[in-house]
């Protein structure tokens, strides 16, 4: 079964204390995202990767960092958490080819809770 | 950036009947997603729609490009159907930075 799966789904954790959220796909994508979800702004993307070792800021990137060192893989990295990290975070991935080179359909994850206090 | 705005920002429907959500952006975008966000946070694509019309069961939506905005059409709703909607567009540059709209909030009842 084609799917995006992410660990874990509900984190909860205290300022300061790194973390990281797994996201993994199945559907060989070139391009997976991380997005974080809040009350009131909707979706917002914090960082994407175009493929293996390249990475790129979306629109909140601060206080995250991510890597893609193999192709299936995109691991969201806390360094050290606050409370205003404390989100609903979603990965996605999507292929990168189509009818017009540049198309593409994102496939989410069940997303992760996380609540820092 | 590139702005992206859905309306009506909260409907509510009788069950069976239909309604239309809006998606503006204020710039030329290179994709057009919708999807559908249940009541447990899924989110669950709907269409991949950059121009034209597609159809799927009891939904279908409409991008017109030139004029920067997509339509998405629900007939004979039912109570499955509430949750957010959003659509999301891929920002012109090819670079894959996507920008979400705040969504459409439905709640059909019985």
């Amino acid at each position: 079964e084609a799917q995006v799966t992410q660990n874990p789904r509900y984190l909860i954790t205290v300022t300061g204390k790194k973390l990281t959220v797994t996201c993994s796909q199945n559907m060989n994508h070139e391009y997976m995202s991380w997005y974080r979800q809040d009350p009131g702004l909707g979706l917002r993307q914090i960082y994407y990767s175009m493929n293996v070792e390249v990475t790129d800021k979306g629109d909140v990137p601060e206080g995250y960092k991510v890597s893609r060192k193999e192709k299936r893989n995109f691991p969201l990295i806390l360094e050290s958490p606050s409370p205003n990290q404390t989100s609903l975070y979603f990965c996605a991935s999507s292929s990168l080819t189509g009818t017009s080179g540049n198309s593409y359909e994102q496939y989410f994850g069940p997303g992760t809770r996380l609540t820092v206090t | 950036g590139i702005q992206v705005e859905q309306s009506p920002p909260d409907l509510i429907l009788q069950e069976g009947a239909n309604s239309t959500l809006r998606c503006n952006f204020s710039d030329s975008v290179n994709n057009l997603q919708w999807f559908h966000q249940n009541p447990w946070g899924q989110l669950i694509n709907l269409f991949y729609i950059p121009s034209g019309t597609k159809q799927n069961g009891r939904l279908s939506a409409t991008t017109v490009a030139t004029e920067r905005y997509s339509l998405l059409y629900i007939s004979s709703s039912q109570t499955t159907d509430s949750g957010v909607y959003f659509c999301a567009v891929e920002q012109p540059g090819g670079y894959q930075k996507v920008t979400f709209g705040t969504g459409t909030k439905l709640q059909v009842i019985p």
